[in-house]
């Protein structure tokens, strides 16, 4: 079975803090994905990956930067946390040879002070 | 935007009863993907249905897609308290892999 590893379920950060989150995949997957999920607002893409060192913005990459140097991992960055960034953060991969199903980490619940 | 759009936003029913999810979007699409996600969890890809296809099952799950209405429904029979869960519907288009959400059904099954 495919399985997407996310670092940290829960962190506590404080404001200005830098904090990476990361993400690491065994499938061999070149797509892979950060979602942001907040009540109400359904699941929104920061970025994407579809290679190593590639990314693509999402729909809201602001305040965020990723990294993808191994294809297995594919970090998101906070270079300085606010609290409006307070979420519950998801990764996902996929391969684009297939049917596009993405697996999903179990989630990092960040929440900045 | 893309995203597509879950209704109802809540459900809330009994075990054994039937419960029926729907969600509608607004573009062209190659397929169209129902995930469930319990409290506090990842999300988990339950089905898919193409888009040149009208209707899939699995187990308890029955799918069906309409792209004349843009629209799809997720039945699933026979609820049990263990499918208390959100639903997501979500779109795939033709980039690169992405999917589009919508924001979820919550449903909770009584025992």
């Amino acid at each position: 079975d495919v399985k997407v590893t996310q670092s940290s379920r829960y962190l506590v950060k404080r404001t200005g803090e830098k904090v990476f989150l990361e993400c690491v995949q065994d499938m061999d997957h070149e797509n892979m994905f950060w979602y942001r999920q907040d009540p109400g607002l359904g699941l929104r893409l920061i970025y994407f990956s579809y290679d190593v060192k590639m990314k693509e913005k999402g729909d809201i990459p602001e305040g965020y930067s990723v990294s993808r140097e191994k294809k297995e991992r594919f970090s998101l960055i906070l270079e300085s946390a606010s609290t409006n960034q307070t979420s519950m953060y998801l990764c996902a991969s996929s391969s684009p040879f297939r049917t596009g199903e993405l697996f999903f980490g179990e989630g990092s619940r960040l929440t900045v002070l | 935007s893309q995203q597509g759009e879950e209704d109802p936003q809540a459900l809330s029913i009994q075990e054994g009863e039937n419960a029926t999810m729907n969600c509608s979007y607004k573009t062209s699409i190659n397929n169209l993907q129902w995930y469930r996600q319990n409290s506090g969890r990842g999300l988990v890809h339950l089905i898919l249905i193409r888009s040149n296809e009208r209707e899939k099952h699995s187990g308890r799950l029955r799918v069906t897609l309409d792209t004349s209405k843009k629209s799809s429904s997720l039945l699933i029979t026979a609820s049990r308290a263990a499918d208390t869960a959100s639903y997501f519907c979500a779109t795939r288009g033709s980039t690169l892999g992405r999917l589009y959400f919508g924001r979820g059904t919550q449903l909770t099954v009584w025992p």
